[in-house]
């Protein structure tokens, strides 16, 4: 099993969709967690953290569920330049990336 | 943000040579960097994690012989890819673990390298 699993997509959605990604880890000792955007050829940028409680920024909300060892990404009303592959991103004293779900919002 | 600067960002090299990508923490101090390779079209693949000071931790199938990885300072680890082969030809990127308490990991921005 791998240690960070994501739905493997890709996602094409129309504009103004509201889409969701789900990620599960095998570690349960794992420390922090993370959503990372990838654009084509280009290096990983963090997107947010996750915390125990969920938080949102924007159109964008992130949860973790401890118990299930399951983060999750929601994107509300999405936009053409939400396009990109989004990675979800497990520390356990390591940073490991789940595959990434690729998203593809059209107009 | 804090940035990492990754040096080359490009590079081709013959096969059989040897090449050596740098990964730089300018702003803060990084005591554990990690460095991937990213296939086209896959997921980054973590090579190894770098500690300062101790000797890299290599992830299973990556041959430590080949990639040898040197974190010397806080602010400095080395990829060397010895004896490039075709099949090494990818993008590898590295990136800086900055700690508690706003934990974040920065990115390089990476190396594509082309071995012929």
């Amino acid at each position: 099993r791998k240690e960070v699993e994501q739905d493997p997509g890709p996602f094409n959605v129309p504009e103004g969709a509201t889409v969701a990604f789900n990620c599960t880890y095998s570690n349960s000792a794992s420390q922090s967690f993370f959503w990372y955007r990838q654009d084509c050829r280009k290096e990983p940028k963090l997107l947010m953290s996750v915390y125990s409680s969920g938080n949102e920024d924007g159109r964008f909300t992130a949860q973790l569920n401890r118990a299930s060892q399951y983060i999750s990404l929601l994107i509300r009303d999405s936009k053409l330049s939400d396009s990109a592959t989004y990675l979800c991103v497990v520390n356990s004293n390591d940073m490991r990336f789940g595959a990434g779900t690729r998203l593809t919002v059209k107009p | 943000g804090a940035v990492v600067s990754q040096h080359p960002s490009r590079v081709i090299c013959k096969s059989g040579t040897s090449v050596k990508i740098e990964c730089r923490s300018l702003d803060f101090q990084a005591t554990t960097m990690f460095w991937y390779r990213q296939f086209p079209k896959q997921s980054l693949m973590l090579m190894a994690t770098s500690n300062e000071g101790s000797k890299a931790t290599y992830e299973q199938g990556v041959e430590k012989d080949k990639f040898l990885i040197n974190h010397a300072s806080l602010t400095l680890s080395t990829l060397t890819v010895t004896s490039a082969h075709p099949e090494d030809s990818s993008f590898y990127i590295c990136s800086a673990l900055r700690g508690a308490p706003d934990t974040e990991a920065f990115f390089g921005q990476g190396t594509r390298l082309t071995v012929v």
